[in-house]
């Protein structure tokens, strides 16, 4: 099993691209997640899904939009990209609440 | 509001030396509360949860009620648990999301 894999793992962009983030996972889990990680704030919860066709917005969600068409891939789409989501993007994907959450390796994102 | 804060950035200590990380939060319910660790080049990954009231690596965290704390504690460093440490809560509902703390960097010296 690959676990939760991302892709790409490396990304520069300039202000006003666009970009999708794909997340995949091969658990059968049904939650799944974006977090974006930045220097002394930690992981921050930009979107999230407890299932198939469903997503929800996080703590962090203004610039990002999400979809989960199918129950192992969660894209995270950036409309139009700006340097303040220059960032380290990590998704993740659990069973359910209160248990352990799998984490992608993560995708660096630069926005010159 | 929920939430977790580690007031350490950094905690440097010496091989053999004992460790406390600490981790406060604030959280109105009955709370969930995990460590996560990023070892170098390496996906995070969960290291312990309060409700398994186990040892990983040597590593135990107890939660404190009265004092909202959840410190992970190792009695004698190793240099291979040099990593970020995250606190974690899990927010309320069925969402299973985590609320995560700023992060800090063990660095263990030889």
């Amino acid at each position: 099993n690959a676990g939760v894999t991302q892709t790409p793992k490396f990304r520069v962009l300039k202000t006003g691209q666009s970009m999708t983030l794909l997340c995949a996972q091969d658990m059968n889990h049904e939650y799944m997640y974006w977090y974006r990680q930045d220097p002394g704030m930690g992981l921050r919860l930009i979107h999230y899904s407890v299932g198939e066709g469903t997503t929800a917005k996080g703590e962090v969600p203004d610039g990002y939009n999400v979809s989960r068409l199918k129950k192992q891939n969660f894209l995270l789409g950036l409309e139009s990209a700006a340097p303040s989501q220059t960032s380290v993007y990590f998704c993740a994907s659990s069973f359910g609440p209160g248990v352990s959450l799998h984490f992608g390796n993560g995708t660096r994102l630069t926005v010159t | 509001a929920q939430r977790v804060t580690q007031p350490e950035k950094l905690l440097s200590v010496f091989k053999g030396a004992p460790v406390e990380l600490k981790c406060n939060y604030s959280y109105s319910g009955s709370p969930e509360l995990f460590w996560y660790v990023q070892y170098s080049r390496q996906r995070l990954q969960l290291l312990l949860r309060h409700i398994s009231r186990e040892s990983i690596k040597g590593f135990t965290a107890d939660l404190n009620k009265g004092e909202t704390s959840f410190h992970l504690k190792k009695p004698f460093a190793q240099e291979e648990d040099s990593a970020m440490y995250y606190c974690a809560l899990s927010g309320s509902g069925n969402t299973g999301k985590l609320i995560f703390g700023q992060g800090t960097t063990l660095q263990v010296k030889p």
